[in-house]
């Protein structure tokens, strides 16, 4: 199976803050490669998928880079809205794997 | 507007066995994959399984964990998702949300149900 490791495990930052959330794959996955958003007691929320693409009506402050092994998901400018924890998947090979998420604080 | 509503989770006994449904509506159900996610207390997300649209034969693929035990179907007549659970487990406790596959391939989950807390227990 694809081991995705996700780090940090959690950061704390402050409102207006740049935001970087690494996730890499333990084998090659092109860019099959999404984020979701997940705050307490709610779904998850898909926010990109092929790595860079964002999902229909998700702020442009979001972005997703990469491809292979090594993957970013970046929020550019923190706002009360975005505290919550972030997951990163491979949808490329089974069985589709998660990564262990990054919650995000606020400072 | 894509709506997943999941139904059918609860209390079951070790051993026992429970089935989730998850109706769909806002899209063209047969056109799509759809996945099952579940979510431990406290936990990170695990997938569980797919099953594939009409197009790919309504194929099958599961998780390790629960390959054997659960059965993932689908009823087009009912725009309906299921998840079949047997054998059930203390560990299979969770959070169950079903999810759409999106409209490219291979699909990445675009839309969430709101989920169903499943507990094993005695």
């Amino acid at each position: 199976d694809i081991q995705m490791t996700q780090s940090p495990s959690s950061l704390s930052a402050s409102v207006g803050d740049r935001v970087t959330i690494t996730c890499r794959a333990s084998q090659g996955i092109s860019n099959y490669l999404a984020w979701f958003q997940q705050k307490p007691g709610k779904a998850p929320k898909s926010l990109i998928y092929g790595a860079s693409s964002l999902e229909s009506g998700v702020p442009s402050k979001f972005s997703g880079s990469g491809s292979g092994t090594d993957f970013t998901l970046t929020i550019s400018s923190l706002q009360p809205e975005d505290f919550a924890t972030y997951y990163c998947q491979q949808y490329g090979i089974y069985p589709l794997t998660f990564g262990g998420g990054t919650r995000v604080e606020i400072k | 507007e894509v709506q997943l509503v999941e139904s059918g989770g609860g209390l079951v006994q070790p051993g026992g066995s429970l089935r989730l449904s998850c109706a769909a509506s806002g899209f063209i159900f047969s056109d799509h994959y759809m996945d099952w996610v579940r979510q431990a207390p406290g936990k990170g997300l695990e997938w569980v399984g797919r099953i594939r649209n009409k197009a790919s034969r309504y194929t099958t693929e599961y998780a390790a964990s629960v390959k054997g035990r659960f059965t993932i179907s689908r009823d087009e007549s009912k725009n309906s998702l299921y998840l079949q659970m047997n054998s059930l487990q203390v560990e299979d406790t969770a959070m169950y949300y079903c999810a759409k596959g999106g409209g490219y391939h291979p699909p990445s989950l675009d839309y969430w149900g709101q989920g169903i807390l499943v507990t094993v227990s005695s």
